[in-house]
């Protein structure tokens, strides 16, 4: 089955600057990459996605790049505000699973004033 | 429109004791997901419903989880005896077909075995 790395683990920035999340995945065939925001005490929210037959995706302060070569996709959040503080996952999906998710390990984003 | 609700939102149990939770999605979404979150890792599906049926429990535990979606509505999820192991948050999510991935997560249940 799918595997999903995320790195780092924690993460501190001061506000303003960009932060950056790297995840790898093991399927080839794997074909959807959302990223997902959860704060404290909530389910985990839909931020960005991004499909195999796109290698970059923007939305606002938030972006997301794909190499399926190297089978890693990132996110990118520009600008950071203290309101972007959170736990951050990546996940990924292949044809046939019926949207099943696999998710990383997470990311804790800490935006410093 | 409503989200996903989730009761109870924390539950302690002691181990061996059995636990139950409810799950009611958004309406006419026709495929549910449980998740399971164990603390400091990523979601981890247990099983998936499209309307009423089972479309992937290979990753349930079923000789103490089990799960039904009556009437392809509300879902409940029991564990029966629970573990230690079992401490976690239980993550409900429904999307509006089988293939599509633009789920919505309720807030979960925070289940802890002592």
């Amino acid at each position: 089955g799918e595997n999903v790395e995320q790195h780092p683990s924690t993460l501190s920035v001061q506000e303003g600057d960009s932060a950056v999340i790297k995840c790898t995945y093991s399927d080839s065939a794997s074909n959807y990459f959302p990223w997902y925001k959860q704060e404290l005490g909530k389910g985990p929210q839909l931020i960005i996605d991004i499909r195999s037959n796109v290698g970059e995706k923007k939305d606002q302060r938030i972006a997301v790049t794909l190499n399926k070569t190297a089978k890693h996709f990132s996110l990118h959040i520009t600008e950071t505000q203290p309101e972007d503080s959170a736990v951050y996952f990546c996940a990924a999906s292949y044809p046939g699973t019926a949207s099943k998710l696999t998710f990383g390990t997470g990311t804790r984003l800490q935006v410093t004033l | 429109e409503a989200g996903v609700a989730q009761s109870p939102r924390y539950k302690i149990i002691e181990k061996r004791q059995s636990v139950a939770f409810w799950c009611n999605p958004i309406s006419g979404h026709a495929t549910l997901y449980w998740y399971q979150q164990i603390l400091g890792q990523g979601p981890k599906l247990l099983i998936q419903f499209q309307n009423n049926g089972v479309v992937d429990d290979s990753q349930l535990p079923k000789d103490r989880f089990s799960a039904e979606r009556l009437k392809g509505v509300d879902s409940t999820l029991k564990i029966q005896p629970a573990k230690l192991e079992d401490s976690a948050v239980y993550l409900c999510a429904s999307s509006i077909h089988r293939g599509d991935y633009g789920y919505t997560f309720g807030s979960g249940t925070r289940l802890t075995v002592v």
